[in-house]
């Protein structure tokens, strides 16, 4: 079955400094989708930013990157020049054609 | 500008009411996902469908929770009877099923049903 695991349950930041969220998966599908969904304490889901499995490249997003390791089945997200309106729940998340299983969250605080 | 419409925002509910969640996906999108989010479970996947069918409902409790699709602009999630635990905060997320093609495999969300049940 396939897990998602954020090992991270909170971390802090400065502001303006960089911050890296961790997350694994486990799968045998070749084929798949990761994101990273933000949750403010107004708790709309909003996508922060999506990967495909078989783009190698890294996606990025502005302030937003990751770092997509397929063979370790690792999934991080790096947030640059943190700002106090990226204070939030972020959630890993992995979908294959039927499913989209959500890693159970790191709450982020940004530090003034 | 399209959005999932989740109803109702907020309920407060005693023990052993029948409660009903409903869902408006988005116009054109062919999957609809239940999730319930907790503070200890985190986001737990209840149920899904595609084209209006069950696909898979493992996740929910079948003694008291049922998940239908009357219609392809409804989806519905029904507790009978209510208990304490069901107190989370209840989302639709709807999507394209053929996430390989044309798309990009994201889930749109509704903004969620919080759910107490004294």
């Amino acid at each position: 079955a396939q897990t998602v695991t954020q090992s991270q349950p909170e971390m802090s930041v400065q502001e303006a400094e960089t911050v890296t969220l961790s997350c694994t998966y486990d799968t045998s599908e070749s084929d798949y989708y990761l994101f990273w969904y933000k949750q403010p304490p107004s708790r709309q889901m909003i996508l922060v930013i999506r990967q495909e499995a078989y783009k190698q490249q890294n996606a990025t997003e502005n302030r937003f990157s990751v770092n997509f390791q397929k063979a370790a089945k690792s999934f991080s997200l790096k947030i640059s020049d943190s700002q106090l309106g990226d204070a939030a729940m972020y959630f890993c998340a992995y979908r294959t054609d039927d499913k989209i299983i959500f890693g159970k969250g790191t709450r982020l605080h940004i530090l003034p | 500008d399209a959005r999932v419409t989740q109803t109702p925002r907020h309920k407060v509910t005693e023990m052993g009411q029948e409660v009903t969640m409903r869902c408006q996906p988005i116009l054109g999108h062919n999957t609809v996902f239940w999730y319930r989010q907790t503070m200890m479970q985190g986001l737990e996947l209840l149920a899904y469908f595609r084209n209006r069918a069950p696909l898979d409902d493992s996740g929910m409790p079948k003694d008291r929770f049922s998940a239908e699709m009357p219609d392809a602009t409804l989806a519905t999630l029904k507790i009978q009877p209510s208990e304490p635990r069901d107190s989370a905060v209840y989302f639709c997320a709807s999507g394209s099923g053929q996430y390989f093609s044309l798309n990009t495999g994201e889930l749109f969300f509704g903004e969620g049903s919080r759910l107490t049940v004294l």
